[in-house]
């Protein structure tokens, strides 16, 4: 079976410029997570879906961040402009999480990540 | 407040050693569920256990063990035997009915040498 899978894997980019990273949750899940993860700060969540709709955004950093769930297999998680300080490993996770409980019983199953540097 | 402590931040262990990776919890919550996940040099993300909190028999699979205490608040992780393809961070993770994200450790980065 297909894990998560997330595109890019690697991504160099210049500040100010636009960044989408995109994920592909395991098929029938139905809550997605997007974590980031730095040496300073360690794994942090970034935004929660359930049923492809945004329940916990209070973990994206500011409104250059925004992310994205048209339907049950694909998010974007978008930076414009980027920044130096964005450089991270950005993961996406999925579970099949129950409503209203943000998948806390189930687990949560990550992608490859992808390795973003903004110069 | 929900938080993981992993104190070790590095072990080296040479090769057939057994190693005991420490993580402690807080939480508030009488209904919780562990994790301990393993990021390799290669970066992603492994799913290795899941226990939740009316389970405290221990576990084993293979070279791996858990051995959950809620009297101490401890779900510990051993590797017996250590190969060298065990090097990798470790992270333990408590999850809760109460959020949304897995409360990661800081990890910890294992060394297995031949």
């Amino acid at each position: 079976d297909a894990g998560v899978i997330q595109s890019p894997r690697h991504e160099v980019t210049e500040m100010g410029q636009e960044v989408t990273l995109r994920c592909k949750p395991i098929s029938g899940h139905n809550s997605l997570f997007w974590y980031r993860q730095t040496m300073m700060r360690g794994l942090e969540l970034l935004i929660y879906f359930n049923n492809n709709v945004p329940i916990d955004d209070s973990g994206m950093p500011e409104d250059r961040f925004s992310a994205k769930m048209p339907n049950a297999s694909f998010s974007t998680l978008k930076i414009q402009p980027s920044e130096p300080r964005d450089s991270a490993v950005y993961f996406c996770a999925s579970s099949l999480g129950s409503s209203g409980r943000g998948g806390a019983q189930e687990t949560q199953y990550f992608g490859p990540g992808t390795r973003l540097l903004v110069l | 407040a929900q938080k993981v402590t992993q104190a070790q931040t590095e072990i080296s262990v040479v090769e057939k050693e057994d190693v005991t990776l420490d993580c402690v919890y807080e939480t508030r919550d009488t209904t919780y569920y562990l994790f301990w996940y393993k990021q390799p040099p290669s970066g992603e993300l492994v799913f290795l256990i899941r226990r939740n909190s009316f389970d405290e028999q221990n576990e084993i699979s293979g070279r791996y063990s858990w051995n959950f205490q809620k009297s101490t608040s401890s779900f510990n992780f051993t590797i017996t035997a250590s190969q060298v393809v065990d090097s990798a961070v470790y992270f333990c993770a408590l999850d809760s009915n109460s959020g949304y994200a897995l409360n990661f450790g800081k990890g910890t980065s294992l060394l297995v040498t031949p």
